[in-house]
């Protein structure tokens, strides 16, 4: 596979459910993000990930647990969330810095009833 | 002042007219002025961006012009096509800030045939 994967593609989960995202990139990089995309309202970064160290953390909210084993994965554990929280999630990457071109994933189309 | 405003929301073109997509920011050090296209189903994949040093920037059909002191920049579609019909989103980012992209709303573009 080229670029950047995720899986699941859909996910619907109820508020007491525990899941996770999952991004993959094949690209090399070594920066990686979690972006929130909502319907009407502009992509929100939520995490940055340099070289597998958490760099931003955008005042996410501590039901996102975000994990970065290796340079190449990318992981969003979920917990107890909110229907609020209904989005698609995106990951991207970078080759370093959030002004290198970013390369998105296709997202997870999160359902929370 | 973090905020990058994008307008319109929507935009309807017939085929072979110019669409353009305004962005505004209020953050004089932003530094990096991209525009992102994302197809349904797809995550946004770089399009074409500017830095301030120069006003305009072709790549084809799609030209960014930039207004450093307005503090605007925006995109044009020549020669719009049906398969140009996507959501455009303008960010803006500066490298001394941390390189975090700011996005703009997002305009729904349709181009009718």
């Amino acid at each position: 596979e080229t670029g950047v994967t995720q899986t699941p593609r859909h996910l619907v989960m109820g508020m007491t459910n525990k899941k996770s995202l999952k991004c993959e990139q094949h690209l090399g990089h070594n920066a990686m993000y979690w972006y929130k995309q909502s319907a009407k309202k502009p992509l929100e970064l939520m995490f940055v990930y340099n070289f597998k160290e958490q760099t931003e953390n955008n005042s996410v909210p501590s039901r996102f647990s975000p994990e970065c084993p290796n340079s190449s994965h990318l992981f969003l554990h979920l917990h107890t969330l909110q229907p609020e929280d209904s989005a698609l999630y995106l990951c991207a990457s970078s080759l370093m810095t959030a002004t290198d071109t970013q390369y998105f994933g296709p997202g997870t189309r999160l359902t929370v009833l | 002042q973090q905020q990058v405003k994008q307008s319109p929301q929507s935009l309807i073109v017939q085929k072979g007219g110019i669409s353009i997509i305004n962005c505004a920011y209020e953050n004089t050090a932003f530094d990096y002025f991209p525009w992102y296209q994302q197809f349904p189903g797809k995550g946004p994949a770089l399009l074409i961006a500017i830095r301030p040093d120069v006003s305009e920037k072709k790549e084809g059909r799609f030209t960014i012009s930039f207004n450093k002191s307005a503090k605007q920049f925006s995109l044009h579609i020549m020669d719009s096509q049906p398969g140009d019909s996507a959501t455009y989103f303008c960010a803006a980012s500066s490298d001394n800030q941390g390189g975090k992209l700011i996005f703009g709303q997002g305009t729904e573009l349709s181009v009718k045939p």
